[in-house]
């Protein structure tokens, strides 16, 4: 079983509403990523945590907030988003954080975001 | 100069016809190598892996040269299921533990019947 689950699916909000996105794995990865992905576009890295810790933020705005409550959960808080936020928000896990085979990324459906 | 870099299409090819996807990265300390494959509004999935001495998979070939940074994915017999748009990716390992996919902007291929 290789499955990310991602929810909500669809999320529509204002840009002072506060939400969050929500990612499952159940596979026993240590890794795992937030992804944003413009139409036509391909997936752009935002974050990523190894072994529950975060060890990449590519210099995302603050509005975004990350957070790894355990090696199977991972959520992003969303505040004060802007319409250019819109866009498809994957998160993906790998078995850990290293080269080779077992950083083999799987990505969750995703949840697409429209900020209002 | 892009990380990664792909032809972005589209490719239109008839149903069973052979097509070839190039690719080239720039960080020689790349990794790991991939190809994905996103339908239409749906996540990438792992197509396969591409190594060095080259790799199959049914109707898919995948070969990397690290001489020349160079990544390809070729498909024979081509089906109508087969479009898709065709994600090249590389996997940088940035220290600490961490790794980074590195996407290229995806080739986008359309099977006619």
């Amino acid at each position: 079983d290789t499955e990310v689950t991602q929810t909500p699916k669809h999320l529509v909000m204002g840009m002072t509403n506060k939400k969050s996105l929500k990612c499952e794995q159940h596979m026993g990865h240590r890794a795992m990523y937030w992804y944003k992905q413009k139409a036509k576009k391909p997936p752009e890295l935002m974050f990523v945590y190894s072994y529950e810790k975060l060890s990449i933020n590519e210099s995302v705005p603050s509005r975004f907030s990350p957070e790894c409550p355990n090696s199977s959960l991972l959520n992003l808080h969303l505040h004060a988003l802007q319409p250019e936020d819109s866009a498809l928000y994957l998160c993906a896990s790998s078995q850990e954080g290293q080269g080779g085979t077992k950083n083999i990324q799987y990505f969750g459906a995703g949840t697409r975001l429209s900020v209002l | 100069r892009k990380e990664v870099e792909q032809d972005p299409g589209p490719f239109n090819v008839p149903e069973g016809a052979t097509v070839a996807f190039n690719c080239t990265y720039s960080n020689s300390a790349s990794q790991s190598f991939f190809w994905y494959r996103q339908d239409c509004r749906k996540e990438p999935k792992l197509l396969m892996s591409v190594y060095s001495s080259g790799n199959e998979d049914g109707r898919f070939t995948a070969q990397l040269n690290r001489a020349s940074q160079y990544i390809s994915l070729l498909i024979r017999d081509s089906k109508l299921s087969d479009s898709a748009t065709y994600l090249c990716v590389v996997n940088l390992f940035v220290g600490q533990g961490a790794q980074k996919l590195v996407f290229g902007q995806g080739t986008r291929l359309t099977i006619n019947p």
